[in-house]
């Protein structure tokens, strides 16, 4: 497709249930990123992927949190053990460099996972 | 740590005015600034990215200028239209190996017709 695509757009699920995003960048963006939106907040970095590597994880919240990259390409964030805390709209990100390697290499957003946990 | 501040945090304007977004950052230090718009359940677009050499950049109505050394970027919409209506963030990146970008809670726009 032309644009970035997350699934499911909706996810709702009982705490302790682990739940797997997924994010399809756009092809050829080497640069793959994962924020998340809570009510009422500002975007908070969770990951980023330089190809299939993470150089940065510093914004997972806590180790019931992970992501992984295949083939430079998709990538899924995992949340294991829900938690009610954890309930906000998950956003993917992609660019064709990273921000420091090139002058124009904007973000790309998908449209998100809202994700529920009751 | 950097924060970022936007200011107003909602705005609702006649159509066809002229407006100023106005967002502040504490660590002058940044690569790059982007303005973004999001529109009600959706993603982010990208409108504007200011490179910390650069003073300003313009897409149409829209004029991004940057003073990284007060810490200070506007966003300038000329003859607002109802379809201008979203919310705008504003976003900094430090660079130096830390990629990703540190936003702020944006400002809620609305165009009345």
């Amino acid at each position: 497709g032309a644009g970035v695509s997350q699934s499911p757009s909706n996810k709702v699920t009982e705490k302790g249930k682990d739940v797997e995003l997924r994010c399809d960048p756009i092809s050829g963006h080497t640069a793959l990123y994962w924020y998340r939106q809570s009510l009422g907040q500002g975007l908070e970095f969770l990951i980023y992927f330089q190809g299939n590597s993470a150089p940065d994880k510093s914004g997972l919240p806590s180790d019931r949190f992970s992501a992984e990259r295949t083939g430079g390409s998709v990538s899924t964030l995992t949340i294991q053990r829900t938690q009610q805390e954890d309930s906000a709209v998950y956003l993917c990100a992609s660019s064709r460099m990273g921000l420091t390697a090139s002058y124009n290499s904007p973000l790309h957003f998908g449209n998100g996972t809202r994700l529920t946990v009751t | 740590k950097q924060e970022v501040t936007q200011i107003p945090a909602a705005l609702s304007v006649p159509e066809g005015e002229n407006l100023v977004l106005n967002c502040s950052f504490t660590d002058s230090a940044i690569y790059n600034l982007q303005w973004f718009r999001q529109d009600p359940g959706k993603g982010l677009t990208s409108l504007l990215l200011i490179q910390s050499s650069q003073r300003e950049q313009t897409s149409g109505r829209l004029n991004a200028s940057l003073d990284k050394s007060s810490g200070r970027s506007t966003l300038y919409i000329a003859a607002s239209q109802p379809g201008d209506s979203a919310t705008y963030l504003c976003a900094v990146n430090l660079g130096g190996g830390a990629d990703g970008l540190t936003f702020g809670k944006g400002t809620h726009l609305i165009i009345q017709p």
